[in-house]
């Protein structure tokens, strides 16, 4: 069974760009989270879906947002990316929303200049 | 509010020993699940082992056991026979359960492992 997958493992933007993750959660999860870490801040819950909704959101400011499709992949948008975001974007899957382990990706580390 | 704390930055261990990775949460909720998961130089998170807060026995997963004591809200990993690929960050974390699946995570354990 292959495991959570994140496009693309590594991205350079610069300053005012946009950019989209992508994540494939592992076939029959249903909850896809997203974190980012940082060295500053450690890992810190950016937002949860479930059947195509956002379930639970982090205090992000709305540059961030996300969604989910109905074959449970998702994926997460930045706008007008600052140097702060520079992270590493990890993506985790679970069967359902609570009660469940959740399964990371690799992740993709974005580098904003 | 939740909080994970790991208060050891740094440790170091003898291959072949067992190690203690300290944790301690804080939350108001009876209803939550504390993960332990392994974070090696190349980024992703490995899931290690996981205590229900209604369990009563402790967690295990081959080498790996969770000493869970819930009146002190705390959640020690504990490793046997650590070998060299055990080094890497090492996160402990929980989850609300009225608060879906989203995890808090303490600031990590960098853990050596020496041969």
């Amino acid at each position: 069974k292959a495991g959570v997958t994140q496009t693309p493992r590594y991205l350079i933007k610069t300053r005012g760009q946009q950019v989209t993750l992508s994540c494939s959660p592992i076939s029959g999860h249903r909850s896809v989270s997203w974190y980012q870490q940082t060295p500053g801040q450690g890992l810190q819950f950016l937002f949860e879906y479930f059947s195509e909704t956002q379930r639970n959101k982090g205090n992000f400011p709305g540059r961030f947002s996300g969604r989910q499709f109905s074959n449970s992949r998702s994926e997460m948008n930045v706008s007008t990316l600052e140097l702060g975001d520079s992270a590493l974007y990890l993506c985790a899957s679970s069967l359902e929303l609570a009660k469940n382990i959740q399964y990371f990706g690799a992740g993709t580390r974005l580098s904003v200049l | 509010a939740q909080k994970i704390t790991q208060t050891q930055p740094g440790m170091f261990v003898q291959e072949k020993e067992a190690v203690t990775l300290d944790c301690t949460y804080d939350t108001s909720d009876q209803s939550y699940g504390l993960f332990w998961y392994k974070q090696p130089s190349s980024g992703e998170m490995i899931f290690l082992i996981y205590q229900g807060s209604y369990d009563e026995q402790n967690a295990t997963e081959g080498r790996y056991s969770l000493n869970f004591q819930k009146a002190r809200k705390s959640a020690n990993l504990v490793i046997s026979a650590s070998q060299l690929g055990d080094s890497a960050m090492y996160f402990c974390a929980m989850s609300a359960y009225n608060q879906g699946g989203k995890l808090i995570f303490g600031q990590g354990t960098e853990l050596s492992v020496k041969p």
